[in-house]
């Protein structure tokens, strides 16, 4: 399986402020996503990073709120725009191998915002 | 969109025991995952397991796609077996989007 780097693993942000999350992977994949867990919740997934283009957002979250870059096949970062509260979170990177089945995901990012 | 349900939402078992997790699923699916979340928010991976019987040391899954479920075994369970774990499933469809959808998770807690 690749090998799945992201950071910063977790951070203290103050509101109205900004935080880039990075994600890099040792090997080319075709598809990266960026998903969100609030606290006690599950994973719901943000968007899909496609690479050269814009991202793919899901219903509920937007490029304003949540610009993503894929310059590559290997790299991904997420903003989390004009933080709140309400952004508390964990952020995970999550790619697929294998012509797109398997997942598996980054270490996570645990964002506190105050 | 499809639904994912685990049960049960929480199980806490003596140090040794055994134990069964459920995922049931509204609709097909090319994709069957089973995940479990540390301590520290990782998600490891357990399964991949659209279909059939698969087994790795003390845990072992089963998926049987027709009846839309999928059951994870955990025999003999240690204190690191502690934990969240997650079912995710990707709709059935042509091509495959990576998209996973996540039941709610089961949160195990293991006693010595």
């Amino acid at each position: 399986s690749a090998v799945i780097s992201q950071k910063p693993s977790r951070d203290i942000c103050q509101r109205g402020t900004s935080l880039t999350i990075q994600c890099q992977v040792d090997s080319q994949v075709t598809m990266m996503f960026w998903y969100r867990q609030q606290p006690g919740q599950s994973l719901t997934l943000i968007a899909t990073a496609n690479q050269g283009s814009e991202a793919t957002y899901e219903s509920g979250f937007v490029i304003d709120k949540f610009p993503i870059s894929r310059p590559n096949l290997t790299f991904s970062t997420l903003t989390v725009s004009n933080m709140s509260p309400e952004d508390s979170s964990i952020y995970l990177c999550s790619l697929n191998t294998y012509g797109g089945t398997e997942a598996f995901f980054g270490q996570g990012t645990r964002l506190t915002v105050v | 969109g499809i639904q994912v349900e685990q049960s049960p939402p929480d199980l806490i078992l003596q140090e040794g025991a055994n134990s069964t997790l459920r995922c049931n699923f509204s609709d097909s699916v090319n994709n069957l995952q089973w995940f479990h979340q540390n301590p520290w928010g990782q998600l490891i991976n357990l399964f991949y397991i659209p279909s059939g019987t698969k087994q790795n040391g003390r845990l072992s899954a089963t998926t049987v796609a027709t009846e839309r479920y999928s059951l994870l075994y955990i025999s003999s369970s240690q204190t690191t077996d502690s934990g969240v774990y997650f079912c995710a499933v990707e709709r059935g469809s042509s091509s495959n989007t990576g998209k996973l959808i996540f039941g709610q998770g089961t949160t195990l807690q293991v006693k010595p």
